[in-house]
């Protein structure tokens, strides 16, 4: 199985600060990767998928990129609506598997 | 509007059997592969199972392989998640979840606001 090691598990960033999270595949995914938020109490949403691709509806401020096995997402100017809980999810093989997450708190 | 409505969740003692629901809607669901995705209390998301929208491939987590079945009715609009010999490990919120594929990725581009399965005696 792909695992997917997500850091950090917590962070709490400022409204002017760059935010970003990361996910390190275990082996190479090709860019089987999408980012998905989740609110308290709410379902997942697809932020990005192909590792880099902006979802519909999705602000500009949010972006990904890669490096080698390591994904990363970066959200430039948070807004405090930005909190929540991040999740990586690679879709390369079977069993398909999320990163543990980030919980993102705005101050 | 895409919308993914699960139901049939509910309290079950360890052993039962469980038969989840979701009725997909504003969209042409037979074009879609569909996936079954949990999160237990607290905890992050774990895919659990899918099913192509031909129903010609489908996939499990082994943690839920041999006990859980994943079906669709494309007439009905309808994937149903039937969970056997369930244990008190399967609680959790169950989403199901659109399967999309850009050309170059797959992901899961709309999801149900879940049902909850809580196993207990």
């Amino acid at each position: 199985d792909i695992q997917m090691t997500q850091s950090p598990a917590s962070l709490s960033a400022s409204l002017e600060e760059i935010v970003t999270i990361t996910c390190k595949a275990s082996q190479g995914i090709d860019d089987y990767l999408s980012w998905y938020q989740q609110k308290p109490g709410k379902s997942p949403q697809l932020l990005i998928y192909d590792a880099t691709s902006l979802a519909d509806g999705v602000p500009s401020r949010f972006s990904g990129s890669r490096s080698g096995t390591q994904y990363s997402l970066k959200i430039s100017r948070p807004q405090v609506d930005d909190s929540g809980i991040y999740y990586c999810l690679q879709t390369y093989s079977t069993p398909w598997t999320f990163g543990g997450g980030t919980k993102l708190e705005l101050k | 509007e895409v919308q993914l409505v699960e139901s049939g969740g509910g309290l079950v003692e360890p052993g039962r059997s469980l038969k989840l629901s979701c009725v997909a809607s504003g969209f042409i669901f037979s074009n879609y592969g569909m996936n079954w995705i949990r999160q237990a209390p607290g905890k992050g998301l774990e895919w659990v199972a899918y099913m192509s929208s031909s129903s010609s491939y489908i996939y499990y987590a082994e943690t839920v392989k041999g006990r859980f079945t994943i079906s669709r009715d494309n007439a009905k609009n309808t994937l149903h998640l039937q969970m056997t010999s369930l244990r008190s490990e399967d609680t959790a919120l169950y989403y199901c979840a659109r399967h999309d594929y850009s050309g170059e990725d797959y992901y899961f581009d709309y999801w149900g606001q879940g049902v909850m399965v809580t196993v207990s005696s």
